[in-house]
């Protein structure tokens, strides 16, 4: 069966810091995966995906990037965080798409990063 | 861009009463899923409807797609404390590689 691991859960950062989070996927190959942030008592925005290795589509502009150095990991970036960076960071991936038809998406346990 | 919205944001019911939430896109959907975040917890997949005026039920949930597949409820019916968490439909968008998440209803469930 497939599995999705982020890491770490939570994390409390200064601004103007580094961050790295990481999500990696088992049990399947070749999935599409997603980065999203949710902030408080909100809804999901869609920050990055990728359909393949090395292949990353941004959604929205901002002070993050992502890459995908295996097939099955990816890794949400950030040279230096700002106060709004702050939220729940969430992995998904899914199978990709057949038919035109979308697939559902597995999300992971998410990482709370809050900046401080 | 394709907008996704749920109504209502918020609702609170005694345990044991029914409980509906509606999802309405503003592009025609060739597909609409369902998914459930407890509190504190990552979303999960509940459901997928594909067909016009498809109708799927789970249990006590069941799940409608419109016919003119613009448009989506979920219904609950007798209410158990452990339905608790914000439910979020979501169509697909961008070549079916994505899709875009609704804003939520968030259920409160008095025991």
């Amino acid at each position: 069966s497939q599995t999705i691991h982020q890491w770490p859960a939570t994390l409390v950062q200064p601004v103007g810091s580094p961050l790295s989070l990481e999500c990696t996927v088992e049990g399947t190959s070749n999935p599409n995966l997603y980065w999203y942030r949710q902030a408080a008592g909100r809804g999901l925005q869609l920050l990055f995906y990728s359909v393949g290795i090395g292949q990353i589509s941004s959604e929205v502009p901002q002070n993050l990037s992502a890459s995908r150095p295996q097939d099955r990991q990816f890794i949400l970036s950030s040279k230096k965080l700002l106060l709004s960076d702050s939220g729940f960071y969430l992995c998904a991936w899914s199978l990709g798409t057949s038919g035109g038809a979308s697939y559902e998406q597995y999300f992971g346990p998410g990482t709370r990063l809050t900046v401080t | 861009g394709q907008q996704v919205m749920q109504i209502p944001q918020y609702q609170h019911v005694q345990e044991g009463e029914d409980f509906t939430t509606y999802c309405n896109s503003s592009t025609t959907l060739s597909n609409i899923q369902w998914y459930k975040q407890r509190p504190g917890g990552h979303p999960v997949f509940l459901i997928q409807l594909v067909k016009s005026g498809e109708v799927k039920k789970q249990k006590r949930l069941t799940f409608q797609f419109g016919e003119a597949k613009k448009n989506s409820s979920l219904h609950i019916t007798a209410t158990q404390t452990t339905d608790v968490g914000t439910y979020f439909c979501a169509g697909p968008r961008g070549g079916y590689q994505k899709v875009t998440f609704g804003t939520g209803t968030k259920l409160q469930v008095i025991p």
